[in-house]
């Protein structure tokens, strides 16, 4: 089944303790990117990556991290977390080619306190 | 600086009453216009993809249309399960970057 995963579904953490929340694709999609979405504000993208190695910022990277070393993996990284990402976190991935069309993972709520 | 803005926030249907969405866009150099629709607990699931004025794209009770400021989107005769939150979201030429508007969350009433 194509699919996009994400984990974990849920996470509690405290300021400042260095997470990761991994995201996965089996589509052999190029483009993978990640969002956030707030009550009011929607899906903010924060991170996109045009294929293995390639990354770029997009409008709310500040806080965060990403790589891709792999094409099926993009994870992303908080390495001093701030209660002001607490949020719902979204994977997507898709063909270059069409890369609006997006495959989206199930989300992972964060809550830093 | 680029905008997505959806009216309205949300919209209260009975089953079989017709209506519309409007998402009016200010992006330089518009690549695409593209229609989500996403699930309460769920994450977005991709609908449309308009990428000149004057088109239209179908899909069983939706129909979304594009102008050169703003895009619609019509939902005829719906039904209960059409109940969801529908986004929007705007695509440059000259980047890879995709901004989406918060959304119109339409309940849908037997």
């Amino acid at each position: 089944e194509a699919q996009v995963t994400q984990n974990p579904r849920y996470l509690i953490t405290v300021t400042g303790k260095k997470l990761t929340v991994t995201c996965s694709q089996n589509m052999n999609h190029e483009y993978m990117s990640w969002y956030r979405q707030d009550p009011g504000l929607g899906l903010r993208q924060i991170y996109y990556s045009m294929n293995v190695e390639v990354t770029d910022k997009g409008d709310v990277p500040e806080g965060y991290k990403v790589s891709r070393k792999e094409k099926r993996n993009f994870p992303l990284i908080l390495e001093s977390p701030s209660p002001n990402q607490t949020s719902l976190y979204f994977c997507a991935s898709s063909l270059y080619r069409t890369r609006e069309t997006q495959y989206f993972g199930p989300g992972t709520r964060l809550l830093v306190l | 600086e680029d905008q997505v803005t959806q009216s309205p926030e949300a919209l209260r249907l009975q089953e079989g009453e017709s209506s519309s969405l409007n998402c009016s866009y200010t992006v330089s150099g518009l690549r695409g216009l593209f229609w989500y629709r996403q699930d309460p607990g769920k994450g977005p699931e991709f609908l449309f993809t308009l990428y000149s004025a004057g088109e239209e794209k179908e899909k069983e009770r939706l129909k979304a249309t594009l102008t050169k400021k703003e895009s619609f989107l019509h939902i005829t005769a719906p039904k209960p399960e059409d109940s969801a939150t529908y986004l929007c979201a705007a695509g440059r030429s000259n980047d890879y970057k995709l901004s989406f508007g918060a959304g119109t969350t339409v309940t849908v009433r037997a």
